[in-house]
């Protein structure tokens, strides 16, 4: 199975800031990546998949990048609806595997 | 607008089944994919499996592989997925989400609210 490794595993930051989060694949995926946003106590939301293509109806303050086994979640300046945990997923080989899973908490 | 609207709520004993369902609307269930993924309690996604709506074709995770059994009714626009021999670590919330593709599993776009599957004595 691929295994997919996010960090950090949780980070604090401030309504404005720029944050990054990482994903690395323990081989290549190609560009068969997606991200998702889960709230508490609520389903994950879709935000980005072929490594850089928002949803739907995504703030252009969420970007993605990457290509192979090392990818990156950006959100420009981080909004008050953002505090949350970020999950990756590769679906270029199966079976379908997550990250760990970041969490982004108010600094 | 896209709906996948799930199943309530369900406590089962071990050694039960659970079939949970996944009702579509805003959408043809048949020009799409549907995958099914599990979260324990506070812990990470995991994914299952996968249907493809138009052929019936799935793919299930080995872990699960012989006790799953994902299926739609494109009558009922209705996918489902049904757990057998159950244990305490298949308690977790189960999501339905939709995906794009009904020849290989993709990216998902919309996800259902999510059913809690509590398995206990």
């Amino acid at each position: 199975d691929i295994q997919m490794t996010q960090s950090p595993s949780s980070l604090s930051a401030s309504v404005g800031d720029r944050v990054t989060i990482t994903c690395r694949a323990s081989q290549g995926i190609n560009n068969y990546l997606s991200w998702f946003q889960q709230k508490p106590g609520k389903a994950p939301k879709s935000l980005i998949y072929g490594a850089s293509i928002l949803q739907g109806g995504v703030p252009s303050r969420f970007s993605g990048s990457g290509s192979g086994t090392d990818f990156t979640l950006t959100i420009s300046s981080l909004q008050p609806e953002d505090f949350a945990t970020y999950y990756c997923q590769q679906y270029n080989t199966y079976p379908i595997t997550f990250g760990q899973g970041t969490r982004v908490e108010i600094k | 607008q896209v709906q996948l609207v799930q199943s309530g709520a369900e406590v089962k004993k071990p050694g039960a089944s659970v079939k949970v369902s996944c009702k579509a609307s805003g959408f043809t269930l048949s020009s799409y994919g549907i995958s099914w993924v599990r979260q324990a309690p506070g812990q990470g996604l995991e994914w299952m499996g996968w249907i493809s709506a138009f052929n019936g074709n799935t793919d299930y995770a080995q872990k699960v592989q012989g006790r799953v059994t994902m299926t739609t009714d494109t009558s009922t626009s209705t996918a489902y997925m049904e757990l057998r021999s159950l244990r305490s670590d298949d308690t977790a919330v189960y999501y339905c989400a939709r995906s794009p593709n009904t020849v290989v599993v993709t990216q998902v776009d919309y996800w259902g609210q999510g059913t809690l599957v509590t398995v206990s004595s």
